[in-house]
């Protein structure tokens, strides 16, 4: 079983359209995020859940939401993509208190805007 | 924790050791990390190393923590064509988020 999963793992968009990344995780982990990955290979993180509620979003545009439906799931949200939005886009989960673990990533889904 | 630094690019042959060096932010971080991730894969956990420590050994694997100089380094032994990767170091910050570095890209030479 996968801990951390994404769909879908690649998507080619226009701009100007709407989409939605999905993430599930069946760790039991209580947090959860979205990192992006731009074409340099640098980590940011965008967001992240705890029980539900959003607790960090670093100047992240707000064309962007996540949506937790429930605490395995967090879903990314895109209004109106940008070519610059193109990146690879990873979601991890944690448990929140007990860093030796670390978090567990999923796959990446490889954004692409034309 | 946004400004955690890296060399981008490391180069050694089969065999030898490598050396991946990383300067942290945060002089509160309990925890540092190294992950691994392969050419289009996900990153993998490698190991972490608490703050109270000064080295961590796991295999083939070496970690030093200079917790004065914020420094960390990742010793990799005999080093395989399969361990060709980029390297991230991470740290623990604020609000349990995990801060990464600038990746090193590690290629092995056969």
């Amino acid at each position: 079983d996968t801990a951390v999963s994404q769909t879908p793992k690649y998507l080619v968009t226009q701009m100007g359209n709407d989409k939605s990344i999905k993430c599930e995780q069946n760790l039991g982990h209580d947090t959860m995020y979205w990192y992006k990955q731009d074409s340099k290979k640098f980590l940011k993180i965008m967001f992240s859940y705890n029980n539900k509620e959003l607790i960090i979003n670093e100047t992240v545009p707000n064309r962007f939401s996540p949506k937790s439906p429930d605490k395995a799931h967090l879903n990314l949200h895109i209004n109106s993509l940008e070519l610059g939005d193109s990146a690879v886009y990873f979601c991890a989960s944690s448990q929140w208190g007990e860093p030796p673990d670390g978090y567990t990533f999923g796959s990446g889904t490889r954004l692409t805007v034309v | 924790g946004e400004d955690v630094e890296q060399s981008l690019f490391l180069s050694v042959r089969e065999g030898d050791s490598s050396v991946i060096n990383c300067t942290y932010t945060d002089s509160s971080s309990t925890y540092l990390y190294w992950y691994k991730q392969e050419p289009g894969a996900g990153l993998q956990l490698l190991t972490y190393i608490f703050s109270n420590m000064d080295m961590k050994q796991d295999q083939r694997l070496t970690v030093l923590l200079n917790k004065k100089d914020k420094h960390l380094s990742l010793r990799i032994a005999d080093t395989q064509t399969g361990d060709s990767a980029i390297y991230f170091c991470a740290e623990i910050s604020g609000a349990n988020n995990l801060f990464f570095g600038t990746g090193t890209r590690l290629t092995v030479i056969p």
